[in-house]
């Protein structure tokens, strides 16, 4: 069965630092793996994706994702952060299947500090 | 190209009532998806629809739940009976051709609170 774990339920960092927030995947076969974040009473919005090729990914406002495929890892990283990159953040998994729906992680809440 | 609509953005029904929640995907977009996020946890995939038929319910409770997406008009996801347990965000999210590469466009959730 697939799954998504991020591991740290927060993830706290000072504006102008590089951030990192943690994803790990379990799926049978190639995984198809994103990105999404959540801002106060919104939807989401997708941030990139890795389907195939370049195991690192670049997205929107600058966040990128290097997909790791020993480790099973996909972490979202920035090399420095802004205060308005603070929200909840979403890993979430598909399989190589047309019609499956994404698996989501539990969401990390990134808190972005002036 | 305005984005995927949900309606309402917030419904409150008392036990026992009935919660219609309805999804107007992106245009062009045949495939829609429904997902429940309650407090504290990430979203759980409910109910995959293309136009006139379920695809995939596997993620949805077998009683009091049901979702339509017919030729004209929204997608509605229905919640017979609500109980307290019901109270979360719903969020619908489409994609145009329902490919597992797709990424999902979603709208900004219903937020039901049954009392």
């Amino acid at each position: 069965a697939q799954s998504v774990a991020q591991p740290e339920d927060q993830v706290n960092v000072a504006e102008g630092n590089p951030l990192t927030v943690k994803c790990t995947y379990s799926v049978s076969g190639n995984p198809y793996l994103f990105w999404y974040v959540q801002y106060p009473n919104r939807g989401l919005q997708f941030l990139l994706k890795y389907i195939t090729g370049d195991n690192l990914v670049k997205g929107s406002y600058g966040f990128e994702a290097e997909f790791n495929k020993s480790q099973t890892s996909f972490h979202l990283k920035k090399p420095s952060a802004l205060v308005s990159d603070s929200a909840l953040y979403f890993c979430a998994v598909r399989e190589n299947q047309a019609g499956t729906a994404l698996i989501f992680g539990k969401g990390t809440t990134l808190s972005v500090s002036s | 190209n305005a984005g995927v609509m949900q309606n309402p953005r917030h419904l409150v029904r008392r036990r026992g009532q009935e919660a219609r929640l309805r999804c107007s995907p992106m245009k062009g977009h045949s495939h829609v998806y429904w997902y429940r996020q309650l407090p504290e946890e990430g979203l759980k995939f409910m109910v995959y629809l293309q136009k006139e038929n379920i695809i995939d319910e596997s993620g949805m409770p077998k009683e009091r739940f049901s979702a339509e997406f017919p030729k004209e008009g929204p997608s509605i996801l229905r919640i017979q009976q609500v109980v307290r347990g019901d109270s979360a965000a719903y969020f619908c999210a489409s994609s145009p051709l329902g490919l597992p590469t797709d990424e999902q466009f979603f709208g900004p959730g219903t937020r039901l609170t049954v009392l």
